[in-house]
Formats: C-alpha cells, structure tokens, sequence
C-alpha cells in the first residue's frame, strides 16, 4: 500500500465547475501539506502549503487538511480551461533535517470550455 | 519560470551506458532535491542535498549517484542504464533544509532504448 492515495482520474468537468480533488494517507507523522499542479512536460509548480490540520484559502483555491482522517482536498472555484493540468499531493512529516516530499499518483483534470 | 535550470532537457541513450543530469537551483538556495517521475511509480523522492552535504536518501538505486558542488550545482549520475530508468528527472531547489517551498525545474526527459 502507498503512503499516499490519489485517484488518477481523469476528471472531466465543465468550465465555472467547483472541482474537489483529494488524496489519503497513511503515515500520521505527515504534518506538512502541499498541493502542486504540473502542465504537460512541465514541473510541478506549488500551488498551496498547510501545516497540520484546517484551511486555507488563496484566490479560487481552497486546502483542507483533516489530519484524523488522513484526508486532504484541494476545492477550485470557478474552474478554467487554463486550469487543465495535473494535480499532485505531496507531503511531508515534521523533522527540520530534510525535505523530502511524498507525493501521489495526481489527478489528470480537463476543464472543458 | 521557476529559476530552477535544468541540462539536459532530453536525453536518449542506450541500456549499459552511463549519463549525467545537471542541475543549478534558485540564487539562494542551499538544498537541491532529486526526483524520478514514471508514469507507473509517480513522482518519487531520489536524494536531497543540503550545501553540499547528503541529507536524505529515498528510493535511490545503488547504480544512481548524486553530489552538489561548492557553488550549490548539483549532478544525478545514472549508470549501467536499463529500460526501465527511462522517466523524468526533475530537480528541485529550497532555502532551508526543510524545504517548506520547493521550486522545480522543468525537468530532463531520459529514454534509454
């Protein structure tokens, strides 16, 4: 079993859709959370970054983090053709000494005009 | 643009050979990161250096190796090539050791044949 869990999708939405995207995980030692969106033959780009459990929100974007389910989402409001990407998890957990990330699979997403 | 460069972009070779990645980070940032993406295996966490120090190992082959130089450059040196080595290779850069923001690189496209 992964540490990370992300349906790979593809999601297919119309544009103006709220598009909820998730992954689980197993480790509780995750305190870091991230969402990164990655453009064909591209690299990934950060999009949000939580710590712990909560929300937050940064212009159509919305993070949640509900640690005692293991559960993150990444809301898009008002979604764009421009929004057509692949969205990756990743996390990682609270030592100081190192920055390694575990992503997911990601989330192929289509938003159709 | 991310800041992060990356050489080459692509690279096909042949299985038994042997390459190197290149990879120079932000202006700034001490920690460079390695990370494979297959679209089997996802994006996956090689190695993290931090000023020229190894700090972190994941899922690093015996035939791979990294190091960063004094002025922050970092190489991942591929050897005794096999089919399935064939996936992306990006590099990512942080300030700190902890990496809160990791900043990509576009990536360098390896096809062993």
């Amino acid at each position: 079993q992964k540490e990370v869990e992300q349906d790979p999708g593809p999601l297919s939405v119309p544009e103006g859709a709220i598009v909820s995207l998730n992954c689980t995980y197993s480790n509780s030692a995750f305190q870091y959370f991230m969402w990164y969106r990655q453009y064909s033959r591209k690299g990934p780009e950060l999009l949000m970054y939580t710590y712990s459990s909560g929300n937050k929100e940064d212009g159509r974007f919305t993070a949640q983090v509900d640690k005692s389910s293991k559960y993150i989402s990444l809301f898009i409001r008002d979604s764009q053709p421009s929004d057509s990407a692949t969205y990756l998890c990743a996390m990682r957990g609270g030592s100081s000494n190192t920055g390694k990330l575990i992503f997911g699979q990601g989330t192929t997403l289509q938003v159709k005009p | 643009d991310s800041g992060v460069t990356q050489t080459p972009k692509h690279l096909i070779t042949a299985t038994g050979q042997r390459v190197t990645l290149r990879c120079s980070p932000r202006s700034g940032d001490l920690s460079v990161y390695w990370y494979q993406q297959s679209l089997d295996q996802g994006l996956q966490f090689l190695i993290q250096y931090y000023n020229g120090e190894e700090r972190a190992k994941g899922n690093i082959l015996e035939r791979f190796s990294a190091q960063q130089f004094p002025d922050l450059h970092s190489e991942l040196n591929l050897s005794s090539l096999e089919l399935g080595d064939s996936a992306l290779y990006f590099c990512a850069s942080s300030a700190g050791l902890a990496g809160e923001t990791q900043y990509f690189g576009p990536g360098t496209r390896l096809l062993v044949l």
